[in-house]
């Protein structure tokens, strides 16, 4: 069956603009996770959507990133005036009943 | 709180000998246990995951991994490498009544194969 999908799965942009990150779970999923990769930093938790609860927002490292869920499905990460350190793999999974599963990811690359 | 340590940032092996990718934990709940890999320029894929069930866990491409409670360990390993092995391993916990909710990642043990 179909897995986690990513889109764009490379989005080069300039300092200031704004992102949107796509991430389609896998179907009946409830849980879906943001984390970031890049260099040095290993996977840092970004934010964690469970069901119709409120999310768990604690790793947003500014108030330049949000993220929703939509209709407990497709989630947007939204980078707010990017900046060069934005640059990163952002990874999306979802989780059923098992343990959770990765999508791609997005190479970020802020100019 | 929990933690993962995974003991070796790059591990080479000869192509048909043994791997051992060595992962410790700490965690204030019951754990549960996963481990990831990452070719280069993908996602994570899963390889095993300990859930409470028998301790020797086998995953897929002929892992397996070993739950020690005593030890707080959860090693990683596989009888003969292959070329196609070569990758980055990520051993994650999480408490297990949590519903996965918080996963903690060591910081990752790249695995070099060479024939």
């Amino acid at each position: 069956g179909a897995g986690v999908s990513q889109s764009p799965s490379n989005k080069v942009t300039e300092k200031g603009k704004d992102v949107e990150l796509r991430c389609d779970p896998i179907s009946g999923h409830t849980a879906l996770y943001w984390y970031r990769q890049s260099l040095g930093q290993g996977l840092e938790f970004l934010i964690y959507f469970q069901g119709n609860s409120a999310p768990d927002k604690s790793g947003l490292p500014s108030d330049r990133f949000s993220a929703e869920r939509t209709g407990g499905s497709v989630s947007t990460l939204t980078i707010q005036r990017t900046q060069q350190e934005d640059s990163a793999v952002y990874l999306c999974a979802s989780r059923g009943e098992t343990a959770p599963l990765f999508g791609p990811g997005t190479r970020l690359t802020v100019l | 709180a929990q933690s993962v340590t995974q003991l070796d940032s790059h591990v080479s092996v000869s192509e048909g000998t043994p791997v051992l990718l060595r992962c410790n934990y700490s965690s204030s709940y019951s754990p549960s246990l996963f481990w990831y890999v990452q070719h280069p320029n993908k996602g994570l894929q899963l390889l095993l995951k300990y859930t409470s069930a028998a301790t020797l866990v086998k995953g897929i491409n002929g892992f397996e991994a070993e739950f020690k409670k005593s030890e707080t360990s959860f090693h990683l390993t596989k009888p003969s490498a292959h070329m196609s092995d070569a990758a980055e391993y990520f051993c994650v916990v999480t408490p297990k009544n949590s519903g996965y909710s918080t996963l903690t990642f060591g910081k990752g043990t790249m695995l070099l194969v060479s024939p």
